[in-house]
């Protein structure tokens, strides 16, 4: 149990398009989903923290207006790169939790993110 | 926001042989976490230490948590190809209910 996906696995766009990224709790409900970014050979970064039927809460210095989360379900957040550019290229991971505790996250794979 | 700073870095070490990878910080957790990342995959859980001083055994894979919370350990024995990976720490600081990732050690075990 406990399988998070995301979708898709890796998606090339153009600069100033955007980009949505799913992440979905296969087999359980997720009140809790979490969204981090990792560059090349670094370690993960928390972007924000969404709880489903609510707004996302944004890790200082992530621009909410440019990386727009929904958790509209309980099995469902979607992170949508707004006008994307090649600084964005990277990638993105997110996890969920049946409840509030940080420590119980499922990760999900990651999408890869390349913007040219 | 505290800083999670994992020693070494990189490492390369022969199958067989043992390793020691080390996570520090300066501020006090109150549970910390070991995760192993694979390439293009997402982290998967190794072990969760929540008491001070405890340490966690996971067949070949031992895990401590300092005395004062503010520092972990990984030890490998016998290491194997398959241990290959990106390892990382995670705490949870008292009163922020968020994991905070150390900076990684990547290991890669030579056959």
């Amino acid at each position: 149990g406990a399988v998070v996906s995301q979708h898709p696995s890796w998606v090339i766009c153009k600069s100033g398009t955007s980009v949505k990224i799913e992440c979905r709790s296969l087999d359980f409900q997720a009140t809790t989903m979490f969204w981090y970014r990792q560059f090349p050979k670094q370690s993960l970064m928390l972007m924000a923290t969404s709880n489903e039927g609510s707004k996302a809460t944004y890790e200082q210095g992530v621009e909410k207006d440019k990386f727009l989360i929904n958790h509209a379900s309980l099995t469902l957040s979607t992170l949508t790169v707004t006008s994307a550019h090649p600084e964005d290229s990277s990638f993105y991971i997110c996890s969920a939790a049946r409840d509030w505790s940080p420590l119980e996250q499922y990760f999900g794979p990651g999408t890869r993110l390349t913007v040219t | 926001t505290q800083l999670l700073e994992q020693s070494p870095q990189f490492l390369s070490i022969q199958e067989g042989e043992n390793l020691t990878v080390y996570c520090n910080s300066s501020s006090v957790f109150s549970s910390l976490q070991w995760y192993r990342q694979e390439p293009g995959e997402g982290p998967v859980l190794l072990v969760t230490v929540v008491t001070g001083g405890e340490v966690k055994k996971l067949k070949r894979l031992t895990f401590q948590f300092g005395d004062a919370r503010k520092d972990s350990s990984l030890h490998i024995t016998a290491a194997q190809p398959g241990d290959t990976g990106l390892y990382l720490c995670a705490g949870v600081d008292f009163g922020n209910e968020k994991l905070t990732f150390g900076t990684g050690t990547r290991l890669t075990i030579i056959p």
